[in-house]
């Protein structure tokens, strides 16, 4: 079935470190992919988000390309700072049902130290 | 005001307790779902509701039932709390255009934590 891979957590920067976030899928057809935040004491957020091949997601400094060729979606930020302390989650659409539901991946807790 | 509203916000409890975790909702979206999440585990779709009369179960959803009482409203219930359902859980809801033309981005609520003894 259906699946989203997330590097192993938890990730420790300096702050104004370069970001790097592995995540890889498994899906049937052609899946939407998210990059999800969850900051301390709250819900999940979107943070961005690609709908097809190529396509490439931004927000906040962040960035993630939909790699079809790797089934891959790397979540990117070129400067962090304190306030990126957070957990972030990648998901995919469920592409082959259709159905609105949203698979995730565990999760990855970033700490971004001043 | 927040869209998606979670009650109660901690909640601790005994083995064996009824409990019921309450969502609302002011988004106007016809779909409606309850995660657990577990560290390293991310989150686990337990229900999942497409309309009021639209009730599907998840991957995990023994020990768990629910409710659709509006649109607006989707009730978790645990029949017979148990410690290893002690966990963060969240109802989100997302919107449908139509078929084939699925909007799978979800709004997520605050999360009850819940402690079971």
């Amino acid at each position: 079935g259906d699946s989203v891979t997330q590097m192993e957590g938890p990730v420790t920067l300096s702050e104004e470190a370069f970001l790097t976030i592995n995540c890889t899928y498994t899906a049937t057809g052609y899946p939407s992919l998210f990059w999800y935040v969850q900051y301390p004491g709250e819900g999940l957020q979107l943070l961005l988000k690609a709908t097809k091949a190529d396509d490439k997601g931004s927000n906040k400094g962040f960035e993630a390309t939909y790699r079809k060729e790797t089934t891959s979606f790397h979540l990117e930020k070129g400067s962090v700072q304190v306030s990126d302390s957070a957990v972030y989650f990648c998901a995919l659409g469920a592409g082959s049902s259709n159905t609105g539901k949203l698979i995730f991946g565990q999760g990855t807790t970033l700490q971004v130290k001043p | 005001d927040a869209d998606v509203t979670q009650t109660p916000r901690n909640r601790i409890t005994k083995t064996g307790k009824r409990i019921m975790l309450e969502c609302s909702q002011t988004k106007g979206h016809d779909r409606m779902y309850w995660y657990r999440q577990d560290p390293g585990l991310g989150l686990r779709l337990i229900y999942y509701s497409f309309d009021v009369k639209d009730i599907n179960k998840g991957e995990i959803s023994d020990g768990y039932s629910v409710s659709r009482q509006a649109q607006a409203k989707f009730s978790l219930s645990l029949e017979s709390a148990i410690p290893n359902q002690t966990a963060l859980y969240f109802c989100a809801t997302s919107d449908f255009e139509g078929p084939g033309r699925e909007r799978y981005e979800q709004f997520f609520g605050p999360g009850t934590r819940l402690t079971v003894l």
